[in-house]
């Protein structure tokens, strides 16, 4: 069984400029997250999907970056416009349900110059 | 906020050692995670651990749930190349049973 999916794997971009990410959860996980990690830390969570809808984004920059889950299957994390700050590995994770296992992707390494 | 301390933040040990690393908070938690992180991965879950006292084994690592639920112990046993990662504690958050809060991570290097 393939596992959460994400793209792309790398991204360099120039401050001020857009980018998205996507992410492909594993089949039948109703519940998605998104986690940001920074060098050196562990994950920390920016937003919980249950299906299509967003039940905790209090940690989500709403300022510049947003999310979507159209149809309670994939999912994209955009920010707009990028920070140097914004310099991170940006994970997703999926589970069957929300305190179930998490199983999480390999990550984006965004590097914004 | 809740925060989980690891210790040590890295360790290099020969291979065939055992490792030993803890995870502290100032807070109580039900439940205490242990997850790997591969370079260039993201982290797969290895022990979950969900009462106080709990002591659990995968393999060559075995984690404990500390009496007073503010800390967990991992240790690895007969190290091996394939060992070196990153290994992080993580927890639900209080308010939030389905929010995780994770460690800063102990770096853990296998020398041949």
């Amino acid at each position: 069984e393939a596992g959460v999916v994400q793209s792309p794997r790398y991204k360099i971009i120039e401050k001020k400029q857009p980018v998205a990410f996507w992410c492909n959860p594993i089949s039948g996980h109703n519940t998605l997250y998104w986690y940001r990690q920074n060098l050196g830390q562990g994950p920390e969570l920016l937003i919980r999907y249950e299906n299509e809808e967003a039940v905790d984004d209090s940690q989500l920059p709403k300022d510049r970056f947003s999310a979507e889950r159209l149809k309670g299957v994939d999912s994209t994390l955009k920010i707009q416009p990028a920070e140097l700050g914004d310099s991170a590995v940006y994970l997703c994770a999926s589970s069957p349900s929300p305190g179930n296992e998490q199983f999480f992707g390999p990550g984006t390494r965004l590097t914004v110059l | 906020g809740q925060q989980l301390n690891q210790s040590p933040q890295s360790m290099f040990i020969q291979e065939g050692e055992d490792v030993s690393m803890n995870c502290t908070s100032s807070s109580i938690f039900n439940t205490w995670l242990w997850y790997k992180q591969d370079p260039g991965e993201g982290p797969v879950l290895l022990i979950a651990l969900y009462k106080a006292g709990e002591l659990t084994s995968n393999g060559r690592l075995t984690a404990q749930f500390g009496i007073t639920r503010k800390d967990s112990f991992l240790n690895i046993s007969a190290s091996i190349p394939s060992d070196v990662g990153i290994y992080f504690c993580a927890g639900p958050k209080s308010g939030s049973a389905r929010q995780l809060t994770f460690g800063s991570g102990t770096q853990l290097t296998v020398l041949p």
